[in-house]
């Protein structure tokens, strides 16, 4: 099992502009959730998806998006970047919401914002 | 609201002495409990969580409702130990994980 593959793993953009990360859940979990963890923090909720639907969202502001696709793979979208959205993002899957037996995170993708 | 403290943001200790890393939660409802650990350029992994009660590389949590309390402790460190801990939170029956800051400990040889 290739366990929660996110890509890319570092990426580099400008201000203003859009970016999409990528998350593959552990075969056969159906949820998966997004964390923002910025330098010297924790990480921090942005989204659950379940069967393809936001089952829970954090205090992020609109410019933040996300959906699931039928393979239960999602994608994270952020659009008019600003410099403190720098931080890692991660994914982290399970079989279903509120399952947290199995609960598993990826390594995270190293958004800069220059 | 739902929080998490870790008070230290690093804990030094030497080899074969006992750690204890500080965490304290409010929640109002009853929540789920759990350390993870990040050693280095590894991803974040589950040490263990407050219902299952277990001990794993000799670390022990135990959950203390009346001082709201979740502190990780190990009699003897070890150097292998060094790594961030995360003490986070996730409601009852929630979807979300809430974390504290953390706290990196370094043991000393």
């Amino acid at each position: 099992d290739a366990g929660v593959t996110q890509s890319p793993t570092h990426l580099i953009k400008t201000r203003g502009q859009q970016v999409t990360l990528r998350c593959s859940p552990i075969s056969g979990h159906k949820s998966v959730s997004w964390y923002q963890q910025v330098l010297g923090q924790g990480p921090q909720f942005i989204f659950q998806y379940y069967e393809k639907e936001e089952r829970g969202r954090g205090n992020f502001p609109d410019r933040f998006s996300a959906r699931q696709f039928p393979n239960y793979s999602s994608e994270l979208n952020v659009n008019a970047l600003l410099l403190g959205d720098s931080a890692l993002y991660l994914c982290a899957s399970s079989l279903v919401p509120g399952q947290m037996e199995g609960y598993t995170f990826g390594s995270g993708t190293r958004l800069t914002v220059v | 609201a739902q929080r998490v403290t870790q008070p230290e943001k690093l804990l030094s200790v030497f080899k074969g002495a006992p750690v204890e890393l500080k965490c304290n939660y409010s929640y109002s409802g009853s929540p789920e409990l759990f350390w993870y650990v990040q050693y280095s350029r590894q991803r974040l992994q589950l040490l263990l969580r407050h219902i299952s009660r277990e001990s794993i590389k000799g670390f022990t949590a135990d959950l203390n409702k009346g001082e709201t309390s979740f502190h990780l402790k190990k009699p003897f460190a070890q150097e292998e130990d060094s790594a961030m801990y995360y003490c986070a939170l996730s409601a009852q029956y929630g979807n979300k994980l809430v974390f504290g800051a953390g706290t990196i400990l370094r043991v000393k040889s």
